[in-house]
């Protein structure tokens, strides 16, 4: 079935690097995000990455994927306070032909001065 | 431009009566979605439009959620005789691509159902 897991809280000091990590089940996910969502807001789309590949680096994001393992991962370099938000990762079940996405119960980020 | 606007924000209901949701998507997107948000958890797909039409509306809970887009833009959420467990936040999302790439999200709807 359709499920994407992830850790529940990850506490960092600020200027440490943060790595919030995913696990999916379906391999025929075409694309796989990762979303931002602060307190009483809306999702803001972070960052995505194409099946096809490993690696993508956006300014202080890297998003890193294992096909193999079905794992990704979220690295955030010298985190900042406004970083502190909930996390969620999502994947594109069955090809991704409707976009359909199947979200993950979210990470916390709690960054510490 | 524009993101993806919905309204009310807010919206306080007794339990068993009607509320309609709207969501104005980004001007040009085809592809506009329902999710749901309990507290504490992800977002949950309820319903995806392709243009007018209902193209995959299987995580609508049951009959008395219904959702239409009649011109291929606005659209409206509708949950007739409330229940309390229907309380949670309401997600709106576009896309200009059917097949993939990514969802713009409102700042969705919180219904609380009293």
């Amino acid at each position: 079935g359709e499920d994407v897991e992830q850790s529940l809280f990850l506490s960092v000091r600020e200027g440490d690097s943060s790595v919030i990590n995913c696990t999916y089940t379906d391999s025929s996910s075409t694309y796989l995000y990762w979303y931002k969502q602060e307190p009483g807001a809306g999702l803001q789309l972070l960052t995505y990455i194409f099946s096809n590949m490993d690696m993508k680096q956006d300014q202080r994001l890297t998003v890193l994927l294992n096909k193999k393992d079905k794992h990704l991962s979220l690295r955030i370099a010298d985190t900042q306070t406004g970083d502190s938000a909930i996390y969620f990762c999502a994947e594109t079940p069955g090809g991704g032909a409707t976009n359909k996405l199947i979200f993950g119960t979210g990470t916390l980020l709690a960054v510490q001065p | 431009g524009a993101g993806v606007s919905q309204t009310p924000s807010n919206k306080v209901t007794e339990k068993g009566k009607y509320v309609e949701l709207r969501c104005d998507p980004i001007s040009g997107h085809t592809a506009l979605y329902w999710y749901r948000q309990s507290l504490g958890q992800g977002p949950e797909f309820l319903i995806y439009f392709q243009g007018t039409g209902a193209a995959d509306d299987s995580g609508l809970p049951n009959d008395r959620f219904f959702a239409v887009r009649p011109e291929g833009s606005v659209s409206t959420l509708k949950i007739q005789r409330t229940e309390r467990g229907d309380s949670a936040v309401y997600l709106c999302a576009s896309s200009p691509y059917p097949g993939g790439g990514p969802l713009h999200f409102g700042n969705g709807t919180r219904l609380t159902v009293t």
